[in-house]
C-alpha cells in the first residue's frame, strides 16, 4: 500500500519560534489533509489541500499541497503553549480510504 | 450538535471474550471508517464502509468483523480479543462529493480505549 513519511518524528521548540513539519509519498495524493491531536482526544483537521500547488493558511498555520502531488508541508508561525500535540498528515487518492504518517509530536517550552 | 460519536469510551477485556465498539454520526456521511492506533504508529485502516452494507478491509483487517446495516452506524467487533489488540480505536466519517470543497474532510469521533488483559 501507499506509505507517507512524515518528518520531523518529534520537534521540540520555544515559545514564540516557527515550526515546519512535512510529507512525502513515493505516489500522488488528489487531496493532502492536516489534522492536530491532542491527548486523549481524537484528530481534528487543521487544513486541507485540494489542488497540486495550492497554498492555504488557517491563522498562524499555512500548508501547501506540492507541485509534484507527492508532498506536503504545514508551517505553524510564532508558536504558543496550546499548539503542544500530535500533528497527522494524510494523503488521498481517491474516494474514501486515507494513509496517514507516524505524527509529529511538538512540544512547546514556555 | 452530536457528530460522530463512539461508545464505550474505556473498556476493559480479557484475552478471549467478543467485545464490540460502537459508531454512530448524525451527518449521514455516506463513508465511515475504523482506525486504530497504537504508540509509535499513526492511524493505521481497519476497516472501512462507503455506504449501508458495503464494507471493505484495510490495512489490518485481521481479528475484527464490522456490518453497516444502518448508514448511521459501524460497530466494530472484536470476535476473540487478544492482547495485540489493545489500542486506542477510533471511528470516523467523510461525505465524498468530488464537487465539495469539503468533500473528502474525514472527521474523528473522540476515541475508545481498549486494554485486553
Amino acid at each position: 500500500g501507499q506509505q507517507l513519511n512524515q518528518s520531523p518524528q518529534s520537534m521540540f521548540i520555544q515559545e514564540g519560534e516557527d515550526v515546519s513539519m512535512n510529507c512525502t509519498s513515493s505516489s500522488i495524493f488528489n487531496t493532502w489533509l492536516w489534522y492536530k491531536q491532542d491527548p486523549g482526544e481524537g484528530p481534528v483537521l487543521l487544513i486541507a489541500l485540494y489542488k497540486a500547488g495550492e497554498l492555504t493558511s488557517n491563522g498562524r498555520l499555512t500548508a501547501q499541497f506540492g507541485i509534484t502531488r507527492k508532498d506536503s508541508f504545514l508551517n505553524i508561525s510564532a508558536s504558543i503553549p496550546s499548539d503542544v500535540g500530535i500533528y497527522f498528515c494524510a494523503g488521498q487518492l481517491g474516494a474514501g480510504k486515507s494513509t496517514f504518517g507516524d505524527g509529529t509530536t511538538l512540544t512547546v517550552k514556555p | 450538535d452530536a457528530g460522530i460519536t463512539q461508545s464505550p469510551r474505556y473498556k476493559i477485556t480479557e484475552t478471549g471474550r467478543q467485545v464490540t465498539l460502537m459508531c454512530h454520526q448524525t451527518w449521514s456521511h455516506s463513508y465511515m471508517f475504523w482506525y486504530r492506533q497504537d504508540l509509535g504508529h499513526g492511524l493505521r485502516l481497519i476497516y472501512y464502509s462507503a455506504a449501508a452494507d458495503i464494507t471493505d478491509k484495510g490495512e489490518v483487517p485481521d481479528g475484527y468483523v464490522v456490518s453497516r446495516s444502518k448508514t448511521e452506524n459501524f460497530p466494530l467487533t472484536l470476535e476473540s480479543a487478544t492482547r495485540s489488540q489493545t489500542s486506542v480505536y477510533f471511528c470516523a466519517s467523510s461525505e465524498t462529493r468530488p464537487s465539495s470543497a469539503l468533500g473528502n474532510t474525514i472527521y474523528f469521533g473522540e476515541g475508545s480505549w481498549l486494554t485486553v488483559v
